[in-house]
């Protein structure tokens, strides 16, 4: 199993330019969640998904959007980049909601 | 609130050294606390799930423990390869599945 996976693992992106950050997960977990961390504030839940067709919003939902179409993939929508979406974001992906959640390797963004 | 603290923030100790980190919680119905490893640059790596008071979980020179209002990890004979920093987790009692996470030890081991 290649567990969650992340794609790209670095990205740097001019304000106001939009993108999609890819997370895959080949556990068939119900549960995925999208994370960003940054210094000084931990990681914060952006949105999440409790199975296919299903999302909901975390802590910091502005200016990000998701899909989830099939179990598989929980893809990351920034609509238009600002500085302030500069962090390394993480996607994880558990059995069921109350599971431990497994995280991906990370995709670090640079908004100039 | 539900709230998750981490202590310290930081801890060096020499190889061999044992210590513990401390994680509490403030959290009504507590459904589990999880422990991370997290690598610089990496995502954080599951380590442990406790789910009631009195549970204890060991892998290799780590051992968490779990009481009604905080959760320990012991670390004994640490080598260098530990340094990383330890976060733990909880989650929310409202059942959505998200979790609160504390700030994290930031743990350094020197040889």
């Amino acid at each position: 199993n290649a567990g969650v996976t992340q794609t790209p693992k670095f990205q740097v992106l001019k304000t106001g330019q939009s993108m999609t950050l890819q997370c895959a997960q080949d556990m068939n977990h119900e549960y995925m969640s999208w994370y960003r961390q940054d210094p000084g504030m931990g990681l914060r839940l952006i949105h999440y998904s409790v199975g296919a067709g299903i999302t909901d919003q975390g802590e910091v939902p502005n200016g990000y959007n998701v899909s989830r179409s099939t179990t598989e993939d929980f893809p990351l929508r920034l609509l238009s980049a600002a500085p302030s979406q500069t962090s390394v974001y993480f996607c994880a992906s558990s059995y069921a909601r109350g599971y431990e959640q497994y995280f991906g390797p990370g995709t670090r963004l640079t908004v100039t | 609130e539900d709230q998750v603290t981490q202590s310290p923030e930081a801890l060096r100790l020499q190889e061999g050294e044992s210590s513990s980190l401390n994680c509490s919680y403030t959290v009504s119905g507590l459904r589990g606390l999880f422990w991370y490893r997290q690598d610089p640059g990496k995502g954080p790596e599951f380590l442990f799930t406790l789910y009631s008071a009195g549970e204890e979980k060991e892998k290799e020179r780590l051992k968490a423990t779990l009481t009604k209002k905080e959760s320990f990890l012991h670390i004994t004979a640490p080598k260098p390869e530990d340094s990383a920093t330890y976060l733990c987790a909880v989650p929310v009692p409202s059942n959505t599945g998200k979790l609160i996470f504390g700030q994290g030890t930031t743990l350094q081991v020197k040889p």
